[in-house]
């Protein structure tokens, strides 16, 4: 019964391949989000979506392209990956502006 | 945009010892969080508290809206109690969060 899910957990890659990450939330909410923790833990929102609809894109480079199928999915695709795109990358969802669940987390590592 | 400090950055205790966690905010909210991200990096909930006090277990959490404060208690604290506590607020409405630095706390036996 996982409420915000993500896949896969650890994602090791080249540089300059194309990967993707999905997420999942089984909880109702209208809004899901996308989180990128860098090395030194700091945690900074990239995308927001509300009913499927990009609301928010922070300074984020266009080789990453978040897509939403549904209310319950917000996928992460990255092209041309790049070393500093290694991170944590988690998924979020909330009901507009109550409390928000975060998903176990994407260990992303660029070699 | 809202800025969330945490103080202290760093805060190692002997098992059974109380802490106090601050977190200030520059704007008003009506959202803030905290979390606790424990050592195998899962974030999880514990307070979602715009204003007010709430209790849970040995943790508890008061948010002094007017004054853009927030502070965390854990009391006769336990290794489990490890890890990094972010607060977060939105910048404003309905929108993503933004979170502090975090405060890593250590509790050894």
């Amino acid at each position: 019964d996982t409420a915000v899910s993500q896949t896969p957990k650890y994602l090791v890659t080249q540089m300059g391949n194309d990967k993707s990450i999905k997420c999942e939330q089984n909880l109702g909410h209208d809004t899901m989000y996308w989180y990128k923790q860098d090395s030194k833990k700091f945690l900074k929102i990239m995308f927001s979506y509300n009913n499927k609809e990009l609301i928010i894109n922070e300074t984020v480079p266009n080789r990453f392209s978040p897509k939403s199928p549904d209310k319950a999915h917000l996928n992460l695709h990255i092209n041309s990956l790049e070393l500093g795109d290694s991170a944590v990358y988690f998924c979020a969802s909330s009901q507009r502006a109550n409390t928000q669940y975060f998903g176990p987390g994407t260990r992303l590592t660029v070699l | 945009g809202i800025q969330v400090e945490q103080s202290p950055p760093d805060l190692i205790l002997q098992e059974g010892a109380n802490s106090t966690l601050r977190c200030n905010f520059s704007d008003s909210v009506n959202n803030l969080q905290w979390f606790h991200q424990n050592p195998w990096g899962q974030l999880i909930n514990l307070f979602y508290i715009p204003s007010g006090t709430k209790q849970n277990g040995r943790l508890s959490a008061t948010t002094v809206a007017t004054e853009r404060y927030s502070l965390l208690y854990i009391s006769s604290s336990q290794t489990t109690d490890s890890g990094v506590y972010f607060c977060a607020a939105p910048f404003s409405g309905n929108t993503p969060l933004v979170f502090g630095k975090g405060t890593r706390l250590s509790v050894i036996a």
